[in-house]
């Protein structure tokens, strides 16, 4: 089965600052990969994807991740944090077969400091 | 825009009385996905259609969840009895199953408070 885990419930940078959020996938096969961004009581918002082909991809608002197979990896990166970053964030897998349901980690609560 | 629509935004019930959710999803879309997410917690999925066909309950859909697509298009979502830890946010995707169509859309959620 499939799951997610994402280290760290809660990060807190400074503005600024750079922003790295790790999420680890387990899969039986490479899976498509997701950063989704929530602001409070408001939807899930795709931030950026990996699907195939190029390993480094970017989303928008600058916010870039790697996907690393040998890792089982997929971390979020940004390198100058804004205060509208401040949000929760969730990285998530969907397989390519079966019922193509996407499963969501945890997620990590971005702070972000002036 | 034709996103994934849901409606109410939010629902204020008292415990023990049923409540019915709506989601509309984007108009070619044959796969529908429901989820529920608790405070703090990430997105859990509930069950899935595929056109009008439900094909997979997960085991937090207990019996008194029923979710129906009875012509392929918008769906329902509805608890009987509600009980206090229904509270949550319930949120709709829906996705093509075409090669090229990598995500699932999601809707802003249905926000349930059970008092």
């Amino acid at each position: 089965a499939q799951s997610v885990t994402q280290l760290g419930s809660h990060v807190s940078v400074s503005e600024g600052a750079l922003v790295l959020l790790r999420c680890n996938y387990s899969s039986s096969v490479p899976p498509y990969l997701f950063w989704y961004v929530q602001y409070p009581n408001q939807g899930l918002q795709l931030l950026l994807k990996y699907t195939t082909g190029a390993t480094l991809v970017k989303g928008i608002n600058g916010f870039e991740a790697e996907f690393k197979k040998s890792e089982t990896s997929f971390h979020l990166t940004k390198p100058s944090a804004h205060m509208s970053d401040a949000a929760e964030y969730f990285c998530a897998v969907r397989m390519n077969t079966g019922g193509f349901k996407t499963i969501f980690g945890a997620g990590t609560r971005l702070f972000v400091k002036a | 825009d034709t996103g994934v629509s849901q409606d109410p935004r939010h629902k204020i019930t008292k415990r023990g009385q049923n409540v019915t959710f709506r989601c509309d999803p984007i108009s070619e879309h044959n796969r529908l996905y429901w989820y529920r997410q608790t405070l703090g917690q990430g997105p859990e999925f509930l069950t899935y259609f595929q056109n009008e066909a439900q094909l997979e309950k997960s085991r937090l859909l207990s019996d008194r969840f029923s979710a129906e697509r009875p012509k392929g298009s918008f769906s329902t979502l509805e608890i009987q009895r509600t009980e206090q830890g229904d509270s949550a946010m319930y949120l709709c995707a829906s996705s093509q199953d075409r090669v090229g169509n990598t995500e699932a859309f999601f809707g802003q959620g249905t926000r349930l408070t059970v008092v």
